[in-house]
């Protein structure tokens, strides 16, 4: 079992449209949680990170996240195109310092 | 503010070849990392550095050495390049410890191919 496991995609979803992005983990024991942007061929830029059960809002993104269940969502609502990226999920483990990270949902926004 | 910044951009090695990878961060970020991108497989870490001279091994480290040479510098050196090594090498820093929610500054990359 992978640590971080993301949907690959591609998602489509219309204009306007909530886009729902999910990830699960298996350490059970894991503290942080990040989701980053990714677009073709440039470097991955964060967008937001949550750590308690609930959710967290920025913006259009909202996180989500349940402990419980272990995984971790991202809404990204009024979806435009300039949102067509691969959004990449990733977990601090258990006594680790360091990230992990998922293979990446690739998301596409369709005028 | 140039933020973290990666050399070369590019680079083709013949098997065998050394080489190193240069990253340098101008935000006195204490935490720097190595990671490298497949396709399909996300980013997996090679060696990290939670501050100045300390560095520890990550998921991947074999045939990869580092060295933290300052607070600022971290570099990558593949001693004998081989194909395997061909990947997308990120560096990234972080101006504390992950664990309390801090994120990733990313480079722009390095795109390797051994030949």
């Amino acid at each position: 079992q992978k640590e971080v496991e993301q949907n690959s995609g591609p998602l489509s979803v219309p204009e306007g449209a909530i886009a729902s992005l999910n990830c699960t983990y298996s350490d059970r024991g894991s503290q942080s949680f990040f989701w980053y942007r990714q677009y073709s061929g440039k470097s991955p830029e964060l967008i937001m990170s949550i750590y308690s059960n609930g959710d967290k809002e920025d913006g259009r993104f909202t996180a989500q996240l349940n402990k419980a269940s272990q995984y971790v969502s991202l809404l990204i609502r009024d979806s435009q195109p300039s949102d067509s990226a691969t959004y990449l999920c990733a977990v601090i483990p258990y006594n680790n310092n360091d990230m992990r990270f998922g293979a990446g949902t690739r998301l596409t926004v369709k005028p | 503010n140039a933020g973290v910044t990666q050399t070369p951009k590019f680079q083709v090695l013949k098997t065998g070849q050394s080489m190193t990878l240069q990253c340098a961060q101008d935000m006195n970020h204490n935490s720097m990392y190595w990671y490298r991108q497949d396709p399909g497989m996300g980013l997996r870490l090679i060696y990290y550095s939670a501050s100045e001279g300390t560095t520890d091994k990550g998921e991947v480290p074999n045939g990869y050495n580092v060295s933290r040479l300052n607070k600022r510098e971290f570099s990558l050196r593949l001693e004998s390049a081989a194909p395997s090594q061909t990947s997308v090498y990120f560096c990234a820093s972080s101006e504390g410890v992950v664990t309390w929610g801090y994120g990733y500054t990313f480079g722009s990359g390095t795109r390797l191919t051994v030949v």
